[in-house]
């Protein structure tokens, strides 16, 4: 079964205008972590924001804010003010726990086009 | 500059070959990590070494065989390449305790392309 959904292939926004990009997790530990990835078309991986399940308030980086509800298993990606630079994959990730340490699993990604 | 590196950044061979790709940390973690990614961007953990210890490896043909000299490299080798192996691979690390929040940082990654 799938840990981490992420239901959009491929998303439009114009730019300048705010986009969210969902993520739906599966776990049945109490302690987990969830990330957002960016990864550009020059290929590498960038971290963008992380979201504890013990964190209260919603996680925000800048631009970015993660919406976070629990209870529904959801950790959705808002990008406000889109900019053309923000074209890439984004990948959202859980960590989970196992004995010796922590894996971190990654969702199939979103391919995000800011349209000018 | 403090970061993870990985060499060499391309790598084109024939199938049938041996070949490695190395990575280094400088970050201080003490975790480090295999990932391949495929043509459709499927990004999977190979391995992880805590502090030169292996700790996780994926369901990997044995033809792959992580190295980890210390905790701050770890390099993975390829025995006879097979045209399935193409992709690109990108190594990781983090910092295993929970306080750090086991944020992973990539390496640029290897495309590796098995003619």
């Amino acid at each position: 079964a799938q840990k981490i959904t992420q239901t959009q292939p491929g998303m439009f926004v114009q730019e300048k205008e705010a986009v969210t990009l969902d993520c739906t997790y599966d776990t049945s530990d109490q302690s987990y972590g969830l990330f957002w990835y960016k990864q550009p078309s020059s290929g590498e991986m960038i971290f963008l924001i992380y979201q504890g399940s013990y964190d209260e308030q919603n996680a925000t980086e800048g631009r970015y804010s993660l919406n976070f509800q629990k209870a529904r298993k959801s950790a959705n990606l808002v990008i406000s003010a889109s900019q053309l630079g923000d074209s890439a994959m984004y990948f959202c990730a859980m960590r989970e726990e196992f004995t010796g340490g922590f894996k971190t699993i990654f969702g199939a990604g979103t391919r995000l086009f800011v349209k000018a | 500059d403090t970061a993870v590196s990985q060499t060499p950044k391309y790598l084109v061979t024939q199938m049938g070959n041996d070949k490695s790709i190395k990575c280094e940390q400088n970050l201080g973690h003490d975790t480090m990590y295999w990932y391949k990614q495929d043509s459709k961007k499927f990004l999977k953990i190979m391995f992880s070494y805590n502090n030169k210890e292996l700790i996780i490896n994926e369901t990997v043909p044995n033809r792959f065989s992580p190295k980890s000299p210390d905790k701050a490299h770890l390099n993975l080798h390829i025995n006879s390449l097979e045209l399935g192996d193409s992709a690109v691979y990108f190594c990781a690390s983090s910092q295993l305790r929970l306080a750090e929040r086991g944020t992973q940082y990539f390496g640029p990654g290897t495309r590796l392309l098995v003619l």
